[in-house]
């Protein structure tokens, strides 16, 4: 099983620009989460869902949009990139098993905003 | 409203010595989970241990182990005998069990283990 995936690992966008983060479990976990985390920071909730077809804000939600497109995917999207979205994104998935209320965590993407 | 506290920003420890690291929480839920995560250099983040406020006994996982106060609030990760490969950061988190499922993490410990 390849847990949860993240692409793309690196983008560098100019300010203004859009684009879509990826992340996909093959876990059949129903919860999935996109944090950002910045320098000397813990990471921060930026959207979830707790099933298909639902999402939630977190605590950092502006300037983003997410889409869960069917159970195992759950996209990030930047509209319109500014450079304080600098930060590397991480995306989790959370269910049952093996570890009841565990969150399983993607291998991030390094987001830069010139 | 959640909030995790990790006080210790950096710690080098001997390698095959015991290590702990703090963390202190307050919630108002009245069932909640507490989690450690290891960050290595690579960047990856990587489940280490859970505990649930209803747990009676503390949590155990190979070398880690959590030494929970529930009165004291705290959540404190022990590493028995560190390796060098143990260097990272290390993240305290909780979440609620039931309804909202957020992760709240702490700012985290950056653990080096000296040869």
């Amino acid at each position: 099983n390849a847990g949860v995936t993240q692409t793309p690992k690196f983008q560098v966008l100019k300010t203004g620009q859009s684009m879509t983060l990826q992340c996909a479990q093959d876990m059949n976990h129903n919860s999935m989460y996109w944090y950002r985390q910045d320098p000397g920071m813990g990471l921060r909730l930026i959207y979830y869902s707790a099933s298909e077809g639902t999402t939630d804000k977190g605590e950092v939600p502006n300037g983003y949009n997410v889409s869960r497109l069917n159970k195992r995917e759950f996209s990030l999207r930047l509209e319109s990139a500014a450079p304080s979205q600098t930060s590397v994104y991480f995306c989790a998935s959370r269910g049952q098993k093996p570890k009841q209320d565990t969150q399983y965590f993607g291998p991030g993407t390094r987001l830069t905003v010139l | 409203a959640q909030k995790i506290t990790q006080t210790q920003p950096g710690m080098f420890v001997q390698e095959k010595e015991a290590v702990t690291l703090d963390c202190t929480y307050d919630t108002s839920d009245p069932s909640y989970g507490l989690f450690w995560y290891k960050q290595p250099s690579s960047g990856e983040m990587i489940f280490l241990i859970y505990q649930g406020s209803y747990d009676q006994q503390n949590a155990t996982e190979g070398r880690y182990s959590l030494n929970f106060q529930k009165a004291r609030k705290s959540a404190n990760l022990v590493i028995s005998a560190s390796q060098l490969g143990d260097s990272a950061m290390y993240f305290c988190a909780m979440s609620p069990l039931f309804g909202n499922e957020k992760l709240t993490f702490g700012t985290g410990t950056r653990l080096t283990i000296i040869p």
